[in-house]
């Protein structure tokens, strides 16, 4: 399948900081990439879902001045959690997709946000 | 609203066969994934299905029935490192995928 790159797949940062994490489709052009945020035994949550060249689309509930989405070409988007406080610490995940409505979505690798 | 359903956990043996139930309601249909997660990493994708019926792939198939909202993912010849999250998501009119909240599977020697 088609392969999709997330990094840092772990990083610690002082509340007050701000983190960017990078999503890179590496074989195909994703025209759609997704944000999750999964907290522990619990299952995927939706935070945002951005097409390229576009402002992201952000789910009820999820600051998009706190989360920053770019999706500037078609292979890289980026989320930048800004002013990082303990209770922005999760798992986040990206999924990617490409054009084409019925294909499915392959996942980053994840990355573990711990904010101390 | 929109609705998947599966049970939160079930325990196996190694060696026998387990079958993993998801009952769906959504806006639409556009298929029905399954994905495996295990602890700590992120989903890896297991199988789709959007016409009724089962679909194999080596020890897993997945079964659909869209009369019924009703799918099954049905491991064989169980492992210990099959024991995963597996996750049912439903891709809805919008293209957009429903997620169920996942069941922890637990295999014993």
């Amino acid at each position: 399948g088609a392969v999709v790159s997330q990094h840092p797949s772990r990083v610690i940062c002082k509340s007050g900081t701000s983190v960017k994490i990078e999503c890179r489709s590496l074989d195909f052009q994703a025209t759609t990439m997704f944000w999750y945020r999964q907290f522990p035994k619990k299952s995927l949550m939706l935070m945002a879902t951005s097409n390229e060249g576009s402002k992201a689309t952000y789910e009820q509930g999820v600051e998009k001045d706190k989360f920053l989405i770019n999706h500037a070409s078609l292979t890289l988007s980026t989320l930048t959690v800004t002013s990082a406080h303990p209770e922005d610490s999760s798992f986040y995940i990206c999924s990617a997709r490409g054009p084409g409505g019925h294909t499915e979505a392959f996942f980053g690798q994840g990355t573990r946000l711990t904010v101390v | 609203g929109q609705n998947i359903d599966q049970p939160t956990e079930m325990t196996a043996t190694e060696g026998a066969i387990v079958q993993i139930n998801c009952t769906y309601q959504t806006s639409g249909f556009n298929g029905l994934f399954w994905y495996q997660q295990h602890a700590g990493e992120a989903p890896t994708f297991l199988s789709y299905n959007v016409l009724d019926g089962l679909e194999e792939k080596g020890r897993f198939s997945s079964f659909l029935s869209r009369s019924k909202g009703y799918s099954y993912l049905l491991l064989k010849e169980l492992q210990m490192k099959d024991s995963a999250s597996y996750l049912c998501a439903v891709m809805d009119s919008n293209y957009q995928l429903i997620w169920g909240a996942g069941t922890k599977l637990i295999i014993k020697p």
